[in-house]
């Protein structure tokens, strides 16, 4: 069974500042996808980020990146140039061959002005 | 493309009734999710259909529970016999077979109490 970890339930950052996320998680599987979902109060999940196990180099969209560490089984979330639009719960979740994805517990984060 | 309908998007029922929830997908997706997502807690994979066949179902998923997806398009979730630990939010996605790697489209959700 897959598990994910997310360590961290609250994460606080002032505005224009950047924040990092961590992730964990567990697998035998050496071929597998990662995401990092957005989900803003009582909105719908919206996706950030998604990462090939297969591939070295991190994905980057806009002001979002990640820390993709396929040895220790780490992916962490960097927004940089935080904005109120930010503050929202982000999930980390994990998918392998079935496309079943599964999900860690989520961080809220809350930006301040 | 209107992506994912979930209704209704509240419902409020008593110990003991039945309800039901609606999906409908995006119209080109043939697999469609359903996840149960608790108060600060991640989503929770209950089951999901490809076309209108049901592939795998949770032990989440009770025998008070069931999913149809009869025509492979919207796919409707029961929960008979509802008990308080029903209360979650109950999400909807979908996503085309060949690009499931590249995530799924969520629906708003059903927030479902039970009081």
């Amino acid at each position: 069974a897959q598990t994910v970890t997310q360590s961290q339930p609250e994460m606080s950052v002032q505005e224009a500042e950047t924040v990092t996320l961590s992730c964990t998680y567990d697998t035998s599987e050496n071929n597998y996808y990662l995401f990092w979902y957005k989900q803003p109060p009582s909105r719908q999940m919206i996706l950030v980020i998604r990462q090939e196990a297969y591939k070295q180099q991190n994905a980057t969209e806009n002001r979002f990146s990640v820390n993709f560490q396929k040895a220790a089984k780490s992916f962490s979330l960097k927004i940089s140039d935080s904005q109120l639009g930010d503050t929202a719960m982000y999930f980390c979740a994990f998918c392998q061959s079935d496309y079943k994805l599964s999900f860690g517990a989520g961080t809220t984060v809350t930006v301040r002005a | 493309d209107t992506g994912v309908s979930q209704d209704p998007r509240h419902k409020i029922t008593k110990r003991g009734q039945n309800v039901t929830f609606r999906c409908d997908p995006i119209s080109e997706h043939n697999r469609l999710y359903w996840y149960r997502q608790t108060l600060g807690q991640g989503p929770e994979f209950l089951t999901y259909f490809q076309n209108e066949a049901q592939l795998e179902k949770s032990r989440l998923l009770s025998d008070r529970f069931s999913a149809e997806r009869p025509k492979g398009s919207f796919s409707t979730l029961e929960i008979q016999r509802t008990e308080q630990g029903d209360s979650a939010m109950y999400l909807c996605a979908s996503s085309r077979v060949l690009t499931a790697n590249y995530g799924y489209t969520f629906g708003s959700g059903t927030r479902l109490t039970v009081v």
